[in-house]
């Protein structure tokens, strides 16, 4: 069964800074989907990025990019220029993209508590 | 384009009492998640559904909890009778459902306490 692992419960980054958020995971598949979302206080949880395991290139969305190490099984998100509203829950999750092992099944990490100090 | 919708958004109930959260998807999606998400940690499956078929409930609690899809739309979780410990917030999502990793649309979330 695949397992997704966020070994750093809380971050704090002064505004306008660079942050990495860590996440790694376990699985026998080769083609499979990472997903990063956010979830503010109190509000609902949003995609914040996606990576698709046979892509050798990074994804990146604006400030928001990852470093994806096929081999290595990490995929890390790095968000550049920290604003206020990054504070948020970030939680890295898994996909399966093969059919035949119910592939619409996504795993998530516990997550991590991210702080912006002004 | 409407999100996911789910209500209540909060409920309050004594132990032992039925509750029922209601979810309807952005339309078009045609695979509905229940999620359980507890403080402080990341959501976890209840059950998965591709049109009217449940195709994923190994961690749903079919002693107490029961979900339904009636014509592949909306959704209605239901837990019979509630405990102490099944206080947590309720998660809905939705998908297309197809292989090209689209991601999930989460709705709002409804925020149980058992009293």
């Amino acid at each position: 069964a695949q397992t997704v692992t966020q070994s750093q419960p809380e971050m704090s980054v002064q505004e306008a800074e660079t942050v990495t958020l860590s996440c790694t995971y376990d699985t026998s598949e080769s083609d499979y989907y990472l997903f990063w979302y956010k979830q503010p206080p109190s509000r609902q949880m949003i995609l914040v990025i996606r990576q698709e395991a046979y892509k050798q290139q990074n994804a990146t969305e604006n400030r928001f990019s990852v470093n994806f190490q096929k081999a290595a099984k990490s995929f890390s998100l790095k968000i550049s220029d920290s604003q206020l509203g990054d504070a948020a829950m970030y939680f890295c999750a898994y996909r399966s993209s093969a059919r035949w092992t119910s592939y619409d099944k996504v795993i998530f990490g516990p997550g991590t508590s991210l702080s912006v100090i002004p | 384009e409407a999100g996911v919708v789910q209500s209540p958004r909060y409920k309050i109930i004594e132990k032992k009492q039925p509750v029922a959260f209601w979810c309807n998807p952005i339309s078009g999606h045609n695979t509905l998640y229940w999620y359980l998400q507890n403080l402080g940690q990341g959501p976890e499956l209840l059950i998965r559904y591709e049109n009217e078929e449940a195709v994923d409930d190994s961690q749903l609690p079919k002693d107490r909890f029961s979900a339904e899809r009636l014509k592949g739309v909306d959704s209605t979780l239901k837990i019979q009778p509630a405990e102490l410990g099944d206080s947590a917030v309720y998660l809905c999502a939705s998908s297309r459902g197809n292989s090209e990793g689209e991601g999930q649309f989460f709705g709002p979330g409804t925020r149980l306490t058992v009293l």
